[in-house]
């Protein structure tokens, strides 16, 4: 079954604004990542962050973690029309050699 | 570098064929994934390796199998396709499995009539 649930399923908004997506997990984890898709592409990492982390910036992508909750949140900054695409959490388990378990994605609209 | 390569990127089968797809990484990565992506289902893991000469089950392993035989090749194989098999088929790699990022190919869109 899978780890992560990315809430909202779709969310579309007005180029400029800020796009925050959320994930919640059930287990323990190692680290959790966001990667995006284009439609019809493959998979691009976005950003990890471990366990021990709460936030983690890169560009306009910030990244929070709160453990004792088991959630995450995508936030990206003064969004693009070029950021349309399909943003998917990913859990990497405590546990030995457990692959990354992916959620179901949130179907991001920016509209120019 | 070319990263992660699959063959083919399309394919159509009859129901009972049975097909192959080539994974291939440059990276010299020890951990390769393979992923099926159906609408409204995100990914989900069919098989995986650790290892060259390793494989193990993931989430959906029926009607699936795998073989490992060069680190820089991972194989999926369909022995009797069926109509539910039709879905875009994903192959990963990563370094390790809990610390780093996951590479992923293009995707193999593959229908079963």
């Amino acid at each position: 079954s899978q780890q992560g649930e990315e809430d909202p399923q779709a969310l579309s908004i007005q180029e400029g604004e800020n796009a925050t997506m959320n994930c919640s997990y059930k287990t323990s984890i190692n680290n959790l990542q966001w990667y995006r898709q284009n439609s019809g592409r493959g998979l691009v990492h976005l950003i990890l962050i471990r366990s021990n982390e709460r936030e983690k910036h890169s560009g306009r992508l910030r990244v929070t973690l709160d453990t004792s909750k088991k959630s995450s949140s995508l936030l990206i900054t003064a969004s693009r029309a070029a950021d349309t695409a399909s943003y998917f959490c990913a859990t990497a388990s405590n546990s030995g050699n457990t692959p990354l378990v992916f959620g179901k994605g949130t179907r991001l609209s920016v509209i120019a | 570098n070319a990263g992660v390569t699959q063959t083919p990127k399309f394919r159509v089968l009859k129901t009972g064929q049975s097909m192959t797809l080539l994974c291939a990484q440059d990276m010299n990565h020890e951990y390769m994934y393979w992923y099926r992506q159906d609408p409204g289902m995100g990914l989900r893991l069919i098989h995986y390796s650790v290892g060259e000469g390793t494989t193990a089950k993931g989430e959906v392993p029926d009607g699936y199998n795998v073989s490992r035989l060069k680190k820089q090749n991972f194989l999926l194989g369909l022995e009797s396709a069926a109509p539910s098999q039709t879905s875009v088929y994903f192959c990963a790699s990563s370094y390790s499995v809990q610390h780093t990022e996951a590479f992923f190919g293009q995707g193999t869109r593959l229908t079963v009539v």
